[in-house]
């Protein structure tokens, strides 16, 4: 069975501070699709990234960065110098190849930003 | 394009009532899906489709019914309202089975 576990029930930071969220999956297959999605507090979902099983390379956009280890099954969420507008409720999630469309997602992280 | 849009934003249910939460898209999305969403528990899928007149359950379906008779709108029905299914749902549409799912902005039900 597939699992997405996020073991950061909340994270409160200071302005300005790095954090990372942490994303471990479980799967056997071996050709799956990895997101993160934020919420913020008024509570739509916002798609940051889409990555495959196939590409490891990691990614930057602007002060996001992501982290993809298939050995030891992460997908790590890096916000360099963060910000008060980046608190947020962060998912991680997972889909299969052959099971398209079916997002299993972790429990989420609740990110705090204070000033 | 109005993207994915729910209604109604809030609802309260007595136990035993029926409704139906409404979905539609303008984006031409052959995929649909609607997820609920607790406290702890991430998104949970309940149901999905992958085009007009195809429909699958997903991980909680009980106690729900959906259809696909259009592309553009993917209704969930609750048959019989229980306190257990007070929660936060949303509706979403992809373009590919893998690609990134566009969510609506979700629909507050709370069933007394």
């Amino acid at each position: 069975a597939q699992k997405v576990t996020q073991a950061q029930t909340e994270i409160s930071v200071v302005e300005k501070e790095d954090v990372t969220l942490v994303c471990v999956y479980e799967t056997r297959d071996t050709t799956y699709y990895l997101f993160w999605y934020k919420q913020p507090p008024s509570g739509e979902l916002v798609f940051l990234i889409r990555r495959n099983s196939f590409d490891e390379q990691n990614e930057i956009s602007g002060r996001y960065s992501w982290n993809f280890q298939k050995s030891t099954s992460s997908f790590n969420f890096t916000i360099t110098a963060s910000q008060v507008v980046d608190s947020a409720v962060y998912f991680c999630a997972l889909t299969l190849y052959n099971q398209g469309g079916k997002l299993i997602f972790g429990q989420g992280t609740e990110l705090s930003v204070k000033p | 394009n109005a993207g994915v849009t729910q209604t109604p934003k809030f609802q309260v249910l007595k136990t035993g009532q029926s409704m139906t939460l409404q979905c539609a898209q303008d984006m031409n999305h052959e995929y649909m899906s609607w997820y609920r969403q607790d406290p702890g528990m991430g998104l949970r899928l309940i149901h999905y489709s992958v085009g007009a007149g195809i429909t699958d359950q997903g991980e909680v379906p009980n106690g729900y019914n959906v259809s696909r008779s259009t592309t553009e709108d993917f209704p969930l029905r609750l048959l019989s309202a229980a306190p257990s299914q007070t929660s936060v749902y949303f509706c979403a549409s992809s373009p590919d089975l893998v690609d990134e799912q566009f969510f609506g902005p979700g629909t507050r039900l709370t069933v007394l």
